[in-house]
């Protein structure tokens, strides 16, 4: 069990620019999260998976993020045209049971 | 909307002195109860967590949490502050009849531990 891992850790981009985040959460885990937490705050949920199924989406997650989870496994966050609001720490998470969940390191992304 | 309080952002305490942080939470119908630690640049970390049964449990490191139902309170406790105790700590909730037990989180509580 070698835990949820993230790529990248840190991400600086330009205001309009595309970003791409990987997660590969804790192996035969079925149940994956994506949250964000701001500077100086608790962390937000934005989206969920069971096996390859997105069941549920914040209200935070606008048009411009999608989310995928091909296969099950691994999962993407991308943000398309990111703007200086985006910046913060996207954090992912795996459960394979209702109450537990583990989370990666996190990447932080950085807009200029 | 479930939410979560956690009183003081920044709590300081001596090195051996009692550690005290404060959750509620505003469900009517106990949620799943979770406290999380988060080091600088780092993850967070299941400190220990309250699904049903005994309402004191223990966790790692000598943290333990008291769930009062008729409070709607989640404290974290430790008898003895470590100075590796200094990080961000995280109360949290999850609704029991959510199938997909989101996790709702307080602002957090940085502890700090002067020696």
């Amino acid at each position: 069990d070698t835990g949820v891992s993230q790529d990248p850790r840190h991400k600086i981009t330009k205001r309009g620019q595309n970003v791409t985040f990987r997660c590969d959460p804790i192996s035969e885990h079925n149940r994956l999260y994506w949250y964000r937490q701001t500077l100086g705050q608790g962390p937000e949920f934005l989206t969920y998976f069971q096996n390859e199924a997105q069941l549920e989406k914040s209200r935070l997650l606008s048009d411009r993020f999608s989310a995928e989870r091909p296969k099950g496994s691994f999962s993407t966050l991308e943000i398309q045209r990111t703007e200086q609001g985006d910046s913060a720490m996207y954090l992912c998470a795996s459960s394979s049971r209702d109450y537990e969940q583990f989370f990666g390191p996190g990447t932080r992304l950085t807009v200029l | 909307a479930q939410s979560v309080t956690q009183l003081g952002s920044h709590v300081s305490v001596s090195e051996g002195a009692l550690v005290l942080l404060r959750c509620n939470y505003s469900s009517s119908v106990p949620p799943y109860l979770f406290w999380y630690v988060q080091y600088p640049n780092q993850g967070l970390q299941l400190l220990l967590k309250y699904t049903t049964g005994a309402t004191l449990v223990k966790g790692i490191n000598g943290f333990e949490a008291e769930f009062k139902k008729s409070e709607t309170s989640f404290h974290l406790t430790k008898p003895s502050a470590h100075m590796s105790d200094a990080a961000e700590y995280f109360c949290a909730v999850s609704d029991r009849w959510n199938a997909g037990n989101m996790l709702t989180f307080g602002g957090g509580t940085r502890l700090m531990v002067k020696p």
